[in-house]
């Protein structure tokens, strides 16, 4: 089935550690994004890539850090920078910039 | 900055009714994309419908429709017949080169 997968489904980080999560798709979806949602309110934008080997800064990088060297595969690491990650991110890709995004089931990252 | 407001942090309607949830965004563009998504209880992102700008004809999907007012900034969502289903967060986006988020409103519906 085409979809996007985001894995694990929860994370627990131990203070001072970088973690990684996980999104795989297979939609042939050129743009991919991460956003994070913190309890109450809305999704906030962390990274976005359009094409492989190229992203951008969306409004909340800092702590944060992402590659695309894979069309299907868009990581983000949550490095030690990040002194508040406590929340579930949520992975998305769309056709083109300007298209639809579909949503992965999403990551919930707690600290220990 | 486009930013995206929705006024009703919840909303509750009755089983077979219909409910209206609100949205405005602000922006100086002219072509953009309006979104509204549901997020149920197991937190998986669904799109519900989705508008764009330069049409004039309000967008349709089954139960769910949208009043697009442009001048006002307004893009309401009107759920018909509500279901036990339907009970989840809505999010309003806009959409022009990346998308904005409201803060959601919450939809209890009552049987």
């Amino acid at each position: 089935d085409g979809g996007i997968t985001q894995s694990p489904k929860y994370l627990f980080r131990k203070e001072g550690q970088n973690v990684t999560l996980s999104c795989e798709q297979n939609l042939n979806h050129d743009a991919m994004y991460w956003y994070r949602q913190d309890p109450g309110q809305g999704l906030r934008l962390i990274y976005y890539s359009q094409i492989v080997n190229d992203f951008q800064k969306g409004d909340i990088a800092e702590g944060y850090s992402v590659s695309r060297e894979k069309k299907e595969s868009f990581p983000l690491t949550v490095t030690s920078a990040q002194k508040n990650p406590t929340a579930f991110y949520l992975c998305a890709s769309s056709i083109a910039a300007k298209n639809i995004q579909y949503f992965g089931a999403g990551t919930r990252l707690s600290v220990l | 900055a486009q930013t995206v407001t929705q006024s009703q942090p919840e909303m509750s309607v009755q089983e077979a009714e219909t409910v209206t949830l609100s949205c405005t965004y602000d922006t100086s563009e002219s072509d953009y994309y309006l979104f509204w998504y549901k997020q149920p209880p197991s937190r998986q992102m669904i799109l519900v419908i989705r508008q764009e700008a330069y049409k004039q004809q309000n967008a349709t999907e089954n139960r769910f429709s949208v009043n697009f007012q442009k001048a006002a900034k307004s893009f309401s969502l009107k759920i018909s017949d509500s279901q036990l289903g339907d009970a989840a967060m809505y999010f309003c986006a806009y959409r022009r080169r990346d998308m904005r988020f409201g803060a959601g409103t919450r939809l209890t519906v009552k049987p």
